[in-house]
């Protein structure tokens, strides 16, 4: 049962461009959602986040929009920069005391220049 | 501040020998959660630990495997006469307080068993 999804197993984009990263999720309980960058031999790296009671959170060049309605999350990066090549997991929590997280499979994002 | 350090990173074990992974979260952090990568897959949470406790072990093989927190010294996951299934990269995360913290991730152990 899986219940959070990243549909698309890798992305490339040129650099400087925008690249945007999606996740759906079946679980209507969960209400906080994070983004985790990892490079290879190396572990996840915390990107951002955003609670169920938003529907965007900025940090920099990286952006992440929440539809509750559709269950869909996105992260845009722009520009996209050659060292944002990586795999990029989101993943999910229910907020009942452990905050374990469910991961979504990854998206190979590659940055071409 | 030293982040999350897990060791040994690499780890050899023959089949029906035994696997001790350590982990020492982050300064300061007294929330420990061990999280499983096999090939291909996302991370699958396995165990959450707070010192001398194990608040949810739902992920937890039933068989084999368990994780400590001692009150002193790195948390410990165990796991007991290794199958080639049990190949994977093993997590470390860990966090200040429970709830809304930012859990940050240790470099992982690779287990492989022959």
């Amino acid at each position: 049962d899986q219940q959070v999804k990243q549909n698309s197993p890798s992305l490339s984009v040129q650099e400087g461009r925008i690249s945007i990263l999606n996740c759906d999720y079946t679980n209507s309980m969960f209400d906080y959602f994070l983004w985790y960058k990892k490079y290879p031999a190396e572990g996840p790296t915390f990107l951002i986040s955003i609670s169920s009671i938003k529907d965007k959170n900025e940090d920099g060049r990286f952006t992440v929009f929440l539809n509750k309605s559709a269950k869909h999350l996105s992260l845009h990066i722009v520009p996209s920069q050659p060292g944002d090549s990586a795999v990029y997991f989101c993943a999910a929590s229910v907020y009942k005391g452990a905050q374990k997280l469910v991961f979504g499979q990854g998206t190979r994002l590659t940055i071409n220049p | 501040n030293a982040g999350v350090m897990q060791n040994p990173r690499h780890l050899v074990r023959r089949r029906g020998q035994e696997a001790r992974l350590r982990c020492s979260p982050m300064k300061g952090h007294s929330h420990v959660y061990w999280y499983r990568q096999l090939p291909e897959e996302g991370l699958k949470f396995m165990v959450y630990l707070q010192k001398e406790n194990i608040i949810d072990e739902s992920g937890m093989p039933k068989e084999r495997f368990s994780a400590e927190f001692p009150k002193e010294g790195p948390s410990i996951l165990r796991i007991q006469q290794v199958v080639r299934g049990d190949s994977a990269a093993y997590f470390c995360a860990s966090s200040p307080a429970r709830g809304r913290d930012t859990q940050y991730f240790g470099p992982g152990t690779r287990l492989t068993v022959l």
